[in-house]
């Protein structure tokens, strides 16, 4: 069964750190992950995409990371921000497109 | 730039109603999914369409049902509600099939009372 999970479930930081979100998926066979956002209530924002052909992508002070090999995607946060508080959910698609999602990490940044 | 558009964002029903979700995609993205998010859960996949077949369908209840039209906006159509169909339906779009970045629409907030 294909199945994604996030650790930590809840991140609690200070303004200004760097922070490593984590994702772990069964099944190799993977085609894509992307990275959304989510804020309490609201819809999914897409962060990144990673196809299996890519080891990382960029955007801003996003960076994901992908390992094929030991089902592991990680999310790194540069200069954490109080805007950036939010649940981070990750999901794989298989072979079909269809995305399965994690459980979400839900990241809170104080001043 | 144009995003997903769904309507309504919400709609509160009575057990046994039924309910109609729509889904307007991004221009020129052909392919549309709908995901259901429970209280405290993440998104499930219901079901998708390209180019107005379906092609993928997950754990959608039999009371459901859902179409794509010619001019690629979904409908959701959800029958007999019941008090666990409450959640946020959210539909995505993505472009030319497979594999692509999916983009979600805003969700509409379905409560059944």
């Amino acid at each position: 069964k294909q199945e994604v999970t996030q650790i930590p479930a809840a991140l609690s930081v200070p303004e200004g750190e760097n922070l490593v979100l984590n994702c772990s998926f069964t099944d190799s066979a993977i085609y894509n992950l992307q990275w959304f956002r989510q804020d309490p209530g609201k819809g999914l924002t897409s962060l990144l995409l990673i196809q299996s052909s890519q080891r990382e992508q960029t955007s801003g002070r996003l960076n994901a990371s992908l390992d094929k090999s030991s089902g592991r995607s990680t999310l790194y946060i540069a200069a954490s921000q109080p805007g950036d508080s939010a649940t981070y959910l990750c999901a794989g698609a298989y072979n079909t497109d269809k995305l399965i999602f994690g459980t979400g990490t839900r990241l809170q940044v104080f001043p | 730039a144009a995003g997903v558009i769904q309507s309504p964002r919400h709609l509160i029903k009575e057990k046994r109603e039924t309910a109609t979700l729509k889904c307007y995609p991004i221009p020129r993205h052909d392919t549309v999914y709908w995901y259901q998010q429970g209280p405290g859960q993440d998104p499930q996949f219901l079901i998708s369409f390209y180019e107005k077949m379906q092609s993928d369908k997950g754990s959608i209840p039999d009371r459901f049902s859902a179409q794509q039209f010619s001019d690629y906006h979904s409908e959701l159509n959800m029958s007999s509600l019941e008090l666990g169909d409450s959640a946020l339906y959210f539909c995505a779009s993505s472009p030319n099939g497979s594999y692509n970045e999916q983009f979600f629409g805003p969700g509409t907030r379905l409560t059944v009372l």
